[in-house]
């Protein structure tokens, strides 16, 4: 069965400070992909990124970026010089591909709180 | 291009009481997903839906609740008999296709139960 854990389940930092959101998966197929989620404070659900288990390169999107490594079953983000706006719980997901259906597991969130 | 439409944002009932959620997938989508999320649990799928079938219902409560996605109109998230326990955010998210689309989420129902 397939797993998601955010071990984090809030963070704190202060403006323009780095932070990384973990993320460790577990699945037993070997077609899978990842996916990380932003939910703001008004609720609703924002995708971010999705990489695939055959794509382990990193990708960096302005101030954000990701961190897959198979071999520790691991896709991180990390945030660069964190702004205010920031602040929401992000989401990591996972969908294997194997069972036919491709439903969403997600784990339970970090908050992170980004302080002025 | 419109994103993924659910209405009512917010729906109040007493217990016993019907809920009706909606959701309208993105253009060009033709496939529909509904999630709940509960305070203590997270977010949890239901159901997954093609247009006129039902393709994973393995998430969703064996009874009072069901989910249809016709062929003209939105999607339909339907919870007869509604309790306290049923307070949540459901969501509902949508993709072209099954395979290796990004689900993309609407802004979700707030089901309070009173």
């Amino acid at each position: 069965a397939q797993k998601v854990t955010q071990a984090q389940t809030e963070i704190s930092v202060v403006e323009k400070e780095d932070v990384t959101l973990d993320c460790v998966y577990e699945t037993r197929d070997t077609t899978y992909y990842l996916f990380w989620y932003k939910q703001p404070p008004s609720g609703e659900l924002v995708f971010l990124i999705r990489r695939n288990s055959f794509d382990e390169q990193n990708e960096i999107s302005g101030r954000y970026s990701w961190n897959f490594q198979k071999s520790t079953s691991s896709f991180n983000f990390t945030i660069t010089a964190s702004q205010v706006v920031d602040s929401a719980v992000y989401f990591c997901a996972l969908s294997e591909r194997g069972a036919g259906s491709y439903q969403l597991t997600f784990g339970k969130g970090t908050k992170l709180s980004v302080i002025p | 291009n419109a994103g993924v439409m659910q209405n009512p944002r917010h729906l109040v009932r007493r217990r016993g009481q019907e809920a009706r959620l909606r959701c309208s997938p993105m253009k060009g989508h033709s496939h529909v997903y509904w999630y709940r999320q509960l305070p203590e649990e997270g977010l949890k799928f239901m159901v997954y839906l093609q247009k006129e079938n039902i393709i994973d219902e393995s998430g969703m409560p064996k009874e009072r609740f069901s989910a249809e996605f016709p062929k003209e109109g939105p999607s339909i998230l339907r919870i007869q008999q509604v309790v306290r326990g049923d307070s949540a955010a459901y969501f509902c998210a949508s993709s072209p296709s099954g395979d290796t689309d990004t689900q993309y989420f609407g802004p979700g129902t707030r089901l309070t139960v009173l």
